[in-house]
């Protein structure tokens, strides 16, 4: 079974850029969630999907991001114009429910803004 | 709000050394822990979990117990070995309400042999 997979794993773009990071998540998942890391600090949630509705997006930062999930399937997390605090490392998660607490991870997408 | 305390890193141990990782939390209610681990190179994984007082997880060699009185959920192992070095990161998702989990800065372990 395939897992979580993100593209692309790592992205270098100069401030006022755009970019956009895609998440397949693992067949079958409804929930679909977005965190990020800057520098080694915490994991900070972003957002969740249910299918394809945005269920929760209280940890998203402001309007330069936007988070889609096309037909309940993949993901994408456009971020325009990037800003050199948006620097990080975006993960992806899915998961069949929400109940058990567990979260299928991929490997992140790092960005680095210039 | 809530929220997850990691000792900062990194750990350096040498190999069949004792391993704590220490984490303590704020939430209201009791909440479910969790240990999430990162290998290099790959995405963070469920290790254990716990989801009431006085519970115990394990998994690996790996254990922590659900300390509601002191609010912490410390991680150990008796005897680490080369390829436990990774980034473990604790995490909690609170009771009732919202099931999104809240994850700390995540400790990184570097076993030396």
């Amino acid at each position: 079974e395939a897992g979580v997979t993100q593209f692309p794993s790592h992205s270098v773009i100069e401030k006022g850029q755009t970019v956009t990071l895609r998440c397949d998540p693992i067949s079958g998942h409804d929930n679909l969630y977005w965190y990020r890391r800057v520098m080694g600090k915490e994991i900070k949630f972003l957002l969740h999907f249910v299918k394809e509705s945005k269920q929760d997006e209280s940890g998203m930062p402001n309007n330069r991001f936007l988070a889609e999930r096309t037909g309940g399937t993949y993901s994408t997390l456009k971020v325009q114009p990037a800003e050199l605090e948006d620097s990080g490392v975006y993960f992806c998660a899915s998961s069949p429910g929400v109940y058990t607490g567990e979260l299928f991870f991929g490997e992140g997408s790092r960005l680095t803004v210039l | 709000g809530n929220s997850v305390t990691q000792m900062e890193g990194p750990v350096t141990l040498s190999e069949e050394a004792f391993l704590t990782i220490n984490c303590t939390y704020t939430a209201t209610g009791y909440p479910s822990l969790f240990w999430y681990v990162q290998y290099p190179g790959e995405g963070l994984q469920l290790l254990l979990k716990a989801t009431k007082a006085d519970d115990k997880g394990s998994n690996k060699g790996f254990e922590a117990t659900y300390r509601k009185e002191t609010t912490s959920f410390h991680l150990e192992k008796g005897s680490v070995q080369v390829s436990d070095s990774a980034v473990y990161f604790c995490a909690l998702i609170p009771s009732g309400g919202s099931y999104i989990p809240t994850f700390g800065r995540g400790t990184s372990l570097i076993v030396h042999p």
